[in-house]
């Protein structure tokens, strides 16, 4: 089964201080992607990427940028924590299969993260 | 831009009655189809996904979903519902070749005794 693991489940932070939210996944995928969670807004796609050392902005890229050194890691960053970003974060993996699209994406369990 | 429309936030049940679940999306060309549950305090599971090839898709938990072109629709069904069915529920798509899900606002469903 693929594993795709996020290194808190829970997570406290202060207004302006640097986050870093980690995701792993075990089953050598190359598609990685992180979206936010919010009750009735569904879940909206921050950043993804493709490729070790590639990312690209999703639809809500504003305040957060990415990380992907290494194929089965990819952390997401809030360079300033604000109280707007309080909210759960999943991230999820995906093989390229036949056509970029018609592949599966496989969850992590969340990270819930709140700014005081 | 591609949108997904799930009819009704909340959904109530009883058990053992019919579970739909509508989902609509907007393409001309259509996409790649998926249906997730989402239990609490977790992150999303696969329920099912359409991608080419016979239109009636049959998933995990005894769920499944017909899409039809016509009606740019794609539903999730279940004959009998059963407590652990409670959860939420997201209809997502993937336009050709983007490999970006697109998700609908999700449905919660309550399965009442």
């Amino acid at each position: 089964d693929v594993k795709v693991t996020q290194s808190s489940r829970y997570l406290v932070k202060r207004t302006g201080e640097k986050v870093f939210l980690e995701c792993v996944q075990d089953m050598d995928h190359e598609n990685m992607f992180w979206y936010r969670q919010d009750p009735g807004l569904g879940l909206r796609l921050i950043y993804f990427s493709y490729d070790v050392k590639m990312k690209e902005k999703g639809d809500i890229p504003e305040g957060y940028s990415v990380s992907r050194e290494k194929k089965e890691r990819f952390s997401l960053i809030l360079e300033s924590a604000s109280t707007n970003q309080t909210s759960m974060y999943l991230c999820a993996s995906s093989s390229p299969g036949d056509s970029l699209s018609n592949q599966p994406q496989h969850f992590g369990d969340g990270t819930r993260l709140s700014i005081l | 831009a591609q949108s997904v429309t799930q009819l009704g936030s909340h959904v109530s049940v009883s058990e053992g009655a019919l579970v739909l679940l509508r989902c609509n999306y907007s393409s001309s060309v259509p996409p790649y189809l998926f249906w997730y549950v989402q239990y609490p305090n977790q992150g999303l599971q696969l329920l099912l996904k359409y991608t080419t090839g016979a239109t009636l898709v049959k998933g995990i938990n005894g769920f499944e979903a017909e899409f039809k072109k016509s009606e740019t629709s794609f539903h999730l069904t279940k004959p009998s519902a059963h407590m652990s069915d409670a959860a939420e529920y997201f209809c997502a798509v993937i336009p050709s070749n983007t490999g970006k899900l697109i998700f609908g606002q999700g449905t919660t469903l309550q399965v009442k005794p």
